[in-house]
């Protein structure tokens, strides 16, 4: 079945530091690949997606390259501010007769001044 | 274009009652989900309906049942409300296709005590 796999947090930064959480997955077929984020109190926001391998997908500062021969998705920030904390979800999806996307549990992100 | 609307926000139950989580979409999307999110435990899906007139369960539908009313529509009941669904709910919905993921709702928090 598929899965997905992420760095366990709680991951604390300080501002204007470099961010990688790491996710590798396991699916059949050809996933397309995804990063929600989800700030205290609210719900789940799609940060980033990449539909085959090699594309990159980036957004808010925010990138992630689809790495079908390492079957990873790693988010990375080149310098993150206090406005970042919250938990991130890496996800995909399969297809291949399925509905529903399958969820990593989640990074906690706390940014320090 | 209010996307995926949940009501309520909050709500407060005493053991064994129940109630009904409304969800409605605008987004003429085919797919609709409930998950619920615990500490810990990442998000488990309840239900999902894959369009209009079909339900099937996800994870974790013990103690829920579902209704897809119409295409915009997916409620959630809790018919004897129990502490362990103490917890935050989350609809989401996606189109038809390998490379999209969900919209999520804002979420209800529900407590039962």
């Amino acid at each position: 079945g598929n899965s997905v796999t992420q760095m366990e947090g709680p991951v604390t930064l300080s501002e204007e530091a470099f961010l990688t959480i790491n996710c590798t997955y396991t699916a059949t077929g050809y996933p397309s690949l995804f990063w929600y984020v989800q700030y205290p109190g609210e719900g789940l926001q799609l940060l980033l997606k990449a539909t085959k391998a090699d594309d990159k997908g980036s957004n808010k500062g925010f990138e992630a390259t689809y790495r079908k021969e390492t079957t990873s998705f790693h988010l990375e920030k080149g310098s993150v501010q206090v406005s970042d904390s919250a938990v991130y979800f890496c996800a995909l999806f399969s297809g291949a007769g399925s509905y529903q996307l399958t969820f990593g549990k989640g990074t906690k992100l706390s940014v320090i001044p | 274009n209010a996307g995926v609307t949940q009501t309520p926000k909050f709500q407060v139950l005493k053991t064994g009652q129940s109630m009904t989580l409304q969800c409605a979409q605008d987004m003429n999307h085919n797919s609709m989900y409930w998950y619920r999110q615990d500490p810990g435990m990442g998000l488990r899906l309840i239900y999902y309906s894959a369009s209009e007139g079909t339900t099937d369960k996800g994870e974790v539908p013990n103690g829920y049942n579902v209704s897809r009313l119409n295409k915009r529509e997916f409620s959630l009941r809790l018919e004897s409300a129990a502490p362990s669904q103490t917890s935050v709910y989350f609809c989401a919905t996606r189109p038809s296709g390998v490379s999209y993921g969900y919209t999520f709702g804002s979420g209800t928090r529900l407590t039962v005590v």
